[in-house]
């Protein structure tokens, strides 16, 4: 069974540029995440989608990110525009309700 | 707010020497606990879980203990192998939904 996949693995922009990342999740699973994992931390939640509903968007810093998961599979996550700041691993993770979360490889995205 | 503290890296040990990486963790309810790994060019993975107190969660020869008067989830491993190599993160949960990660330990273990 395929897992978590994620693209573009790295991508390289320039400040003020957009940017956009891609999930599929372990099929059948309802709930996809999106954490940020910055250099030297552990990932922190962005945003959780239950179907296609964000649940918990809190930590989404809506100014300048974006997310959708419009029919309740894959989900994409926006950055418009960037900062040197945005920097990061970008991972997303699936399960199926309860317990374990499954994690892609992530999306490392570097802003000049 | 909830939160968990991990002993921090890196941390490098010689083949078949113990491991431990030590995690307390704060939260105002009673939390599940999980260790992730995190393999060189690898997505994060469940190594082990408890969900409640003095539960040993084990998996791969490690080995983590709840202990809620101590409030830690310390991981262990009494032989550790190269392919050990990874970075670990504990985390806890507090409604199955989601994850609070420590900001994670780099073990480095040479042949």
């Amino acid at each position: 069974e395929a897992g978590v996949v994620q693209s573009p693995r790295y991508k390289i922009i320039e400040k003020k540029q957009p940017v956009a990342f891609w999930c599929n999740p372990i099929s059948g699973h309802n709930t996809l995440y999106w954490y940020l994992q910055n250099l030297g931390q552990g990932p922190e939640l962005l945003i959780r989608y239950e179907n296609e509903e964000a649940v918990d968007d809190s930590q989404l810093p809506k100014d300048r990110f974006s997310a959708e998961r419009l029919k309740g599979v894959d989900s994409t996550l926006k950055i418009q525009p960037a900062e040197l700041g945005d920097s990061a691993v970008y991972l997303c993770a699936s399960s199926s309700g309860v317990g374990e979360l499954f994690f892609g490889e992530g999306s490392r995205l570097t802003v000049l | 707010g909830d939160s968990v503290t991990q002993m921090e890296g890196p941390v490098t040990l010689s083949e078949e020497a113990f491991l431990t990486i030590n995690c307390t963790y704060t939260a105002t309810g009673y939390p599940s606990l999980f260790w992730y790994v995190q393999y060189p060019g690898e997505g994060l993975q469940l190594l082990l879980k408890a969900t409640k107190a003095d539960d040993k969660g084990s998996n791969k020869g490690f080995e983590a203990t709840y202990r809620k008067e101590t409030t830690s989830f310390h991981l262990e491993k009494g032989s550790v192998q190269v392919s050990d190599s990874a970075v670990y993160f504990c985390a806890l949960s507090l409604n199955d939904y989601k994850l609070s990660f420590g900001a994670g330990t780099t073990v480095t273990v040479r042949a």
